[in-house]
């Protein structure tokens, strides 16, 4: 049981370069997320997915794009990098229920856009 | 807007005493609280939660309490351990907003020897 897992773990883009960020989980979880970390802002929600077939946007979705692929994958793409995307990415899954339940993060992609 | 607060960005304790740290939230439709445990290079792990239908909840050394009034909530680790020493973070969600988690900038606990 690996929990949630994230390719790739470091990744240096040049501006305006595009890729996409994996995450898959294999506990089942209906609900899957992307958040980003910044020095000093905690983790940022940039989409979700609250089921198999529905994205969302969170708090910083802009430059950002993610394809629920099935209920196992949940991919995040920047189609045209730019240095403010320099972050660090967790996935992240959940088996949330009212009152309870809990979120399962990935070990991270470390992203630098030079 | 910051609706998860947590106001102290470090804190250093000493082997073997109670570590506190605090989180304050300004969204009064949270109803569901986290605390996550986060080491350098690695995810953030899941510690401890409470819900808003309980004041308290106790695991092992952690002990988080919650003070809806104040839109307040509390970790204690006793006694603290140099393993504890890692970023700790507060979240929060709401009913009814598809699961989202809300987080808090983080405390850097340090326990020193």
């Amino acid at each position: 049981n690996a929990g949630v897992t994230q390719t790739p773990k470091f990744q240096v883009l040049k501006t305006g370069q595009s890729m996409t960020l994996q995450c898959a989980q294999d506990m089942n979880h209906n609900s899957m997320y992307w958040y980003r970390q910044d020095p000093g802002m905690g983790l940022r929600l940039i989409y979700y997915s609250a089921s198999e077939g529905t994205t969302d946007k969170g708090e910083v979705p802009n430059g950002y794009n993610v394809s629920r692929l099935n209920k196992r994958e949940f991919s995040l793409r920047l189609e045209s990098a730019a240095p403010s995307q320099t972050s660090v990415y967790f996935c992240a899954s959940s088996d949330y229920r009212v009152l309870g339940g809990t979120w399962y993060f990935g070990p991270g992609t470390r992203l630098t856009v030079t | 807007d910051q609706q998860v607060k947590q106001n102290s960005p470090s804190l250093s304790v000493q082997e073997g005493r109670i570590s506190i740290l605090n989180c304050d939230y300004t969204n009064s439709m949270f109803d569901y609280f986290l605390w996550y445990k986060k080491y350098p290079a690695e995810g953030p792990t899941f510690l401890i939660s409470i819900s808003s239908i309980k004041d308290k909840n106790e695991d092992g050394r952690f002990t988080v309490f919650l003070n809806k009034s104040a839109k307040h909530l509390s970790l204690h680790i006793v006694p603290s351990q140099p393993g504890d020493s890692a970023v700790y973070f507060c979240a929060a969600s709401s009913t009814g907003t598809a699961s989202k988690l809300t987080f808090g900038t983080g405390t850097r606990l340090q326990v020193t020897l």
